[in-house]
Order: C-alpha cells, then structure tokens, then sequence
C-alpha cells in the first residue's frame, strides 16, 4: 500500500522559504506526477503544483512566482520551497500522487488518489 | 482559471437519508471531475471520479453524474461514518481546483 508522508519546518518566519519533503514509500515515484495541495479557512483546497517524475513541472499561476517543486528518484521523494511567504501562506500542506486518465491518445493528468497526512505550517515572526 | 460552485455549503441530515450535493463548474469541463470526502484532521479521500465512477473499495451508496458545468453527487442512503466535507474537483485544464466544500452534519 502506497504511503506518503510530508515532512518540514512547523514554523517560518514571514519573507523567508517554506521547504517541505513528501516522502513515498510502498511505491516508486516513476510513471507518475507528484503534487502539493494546501488547504486553509481563507482559501479552501488550492492546488501549488506538480512535477513528473522525469522533472518536468506545472505550478498554478498564482504562486508560480514563488514556487519550486523538485524530485530526487534515488531517494523517492519530491520537495515544495515557497519564497517570500507570508500570513496568507499559513495552511496545511499536502502532498498527493496523481493518476493518469486515459482517453485514446490523450493523457489528463488530475486525479489525487493517494494522499500525505498534511502538515500544518505557521507563518509567524 | 475554472471556477467550481458547490451547494449547498452545508446541510444536515439523519442516518438513512438521501443526500445530494451539486457541484456547478464555470466553464464545459465535460467529464473531468472527481469528488473528494474529508473528514477531521485527515486528507480528502477520492470517492468518485470522471463525474460517475466508483473508485476501488469506496460503497455502492455513493454516486455521481452529470456532464459539462453541472455535477451531482448522492449518497443514497446516510451511514454514521459519512459525516464528513465533501469536494468536487475538475481536472480539465490547469490550474486544478476545487469546490469550497459541502459539510454534512448529523440533524
């Protein structure tokens, strides 16, 4: 059974970098997108981003300013840094594998079937 | 970005009822849409996806349907352990994004 398990700093201080790792075990990160979600009261569910296994990203516009996701195969787990944070980034991080759905020759990549635990992470001085 | 209108945003109901969510997406997302149950402290578990289809091991009570902007989700029959916030999500271009959430609470 697949697991995956987020991991980092609970606490950042407001203009410096959110890092965070998301741990996969009982699976390999090949053949699949990786992504980070975050959820907090002000703004619901927001997808961050995901990363192929290969390392090809997309980020969602508007954090893409700030945002990196990176993945080291050897060590199966893919990162989050987001710079320059603020109040408004304090939520829970979740990091999630994404399935492919298959439709002929089109390849979608947007299901969340597998899911960390979540972290909470604080913005404060 | 495509914009993902649940409702109601809560709702209360007892063991047994019927219960149904709509889901309405700002643009034709045709079928790629999922539904997502989380409950307290705990990730979103995938219920449903492509707008109708069970995912492995989820009860034959949930359901969903539609096509285009406008999505159902039913569970026909409450249990116990269904109180919980429910999501939609489409997939059909990026950015992903979600509903704001449909909690159901014990009347």
């Amino acid at each position: 059974q697949m697991q995956l398990q987020e991991s980092g700093p609970g606490l950042v201080k407001p203009s410096e970098t959110l890092s965070l790792t998301c741990t996969v075990s009982g699976g390999s990160l090949s053949g699949h997108h990786w992504s980070w979600i975050r959820q907090s009261p002000e703004k619901g569910l927001e997808w961050i981003g995901y990363i192929y296994y290969g390392g090809s990203t997309n980020y969602n516009p508007s954090l893409e300013r700030r945002v990196t996701i990176s993945v080291d195969t050897s060590k199966n787990h893919f990162s989050l840094n987001l710079s320059s944070v603020t109040a408004a980034d304090t939520a829970v991080y979740y990091c999630a594998r994404v399935r492919p759905a298959i439709f002929g020759i089109v390849t979608k990549w947007g299901t969340l079937d597998y899911w960390g635990q979540g972290t909470q992470v604080t913005v404060s001085p | 970005d495509i914009q993902m209108t649940q409702s109601p945003s809560s709702l209360s109901a007892s063991v047994g009822d019927r219960v149904t969510i709509t889901c309405q997406a700002s643009h034709d997302i045709r079928k790629y849409l999922h539904w997502y149950q989380q409950k307290p402290g705990k990730a979103p578990k995938l219920l449903i996806y492509d707008a109708s289809n069970l995912e492995a091991g989820v009860p034959s009570r949930f359901s969903g349907s539609g096509s285009g902007t406008d999505f159902t989700f039913t569970i026909s029959s409450l249990h116990p352990e269904d109180f919980a916030t429910y999501y939609c999500q489409h997939y059909d271009d990026l950015p992903l994004t979600f509903g704001g959430g449909t909690k159901v609470e014990i009347k």
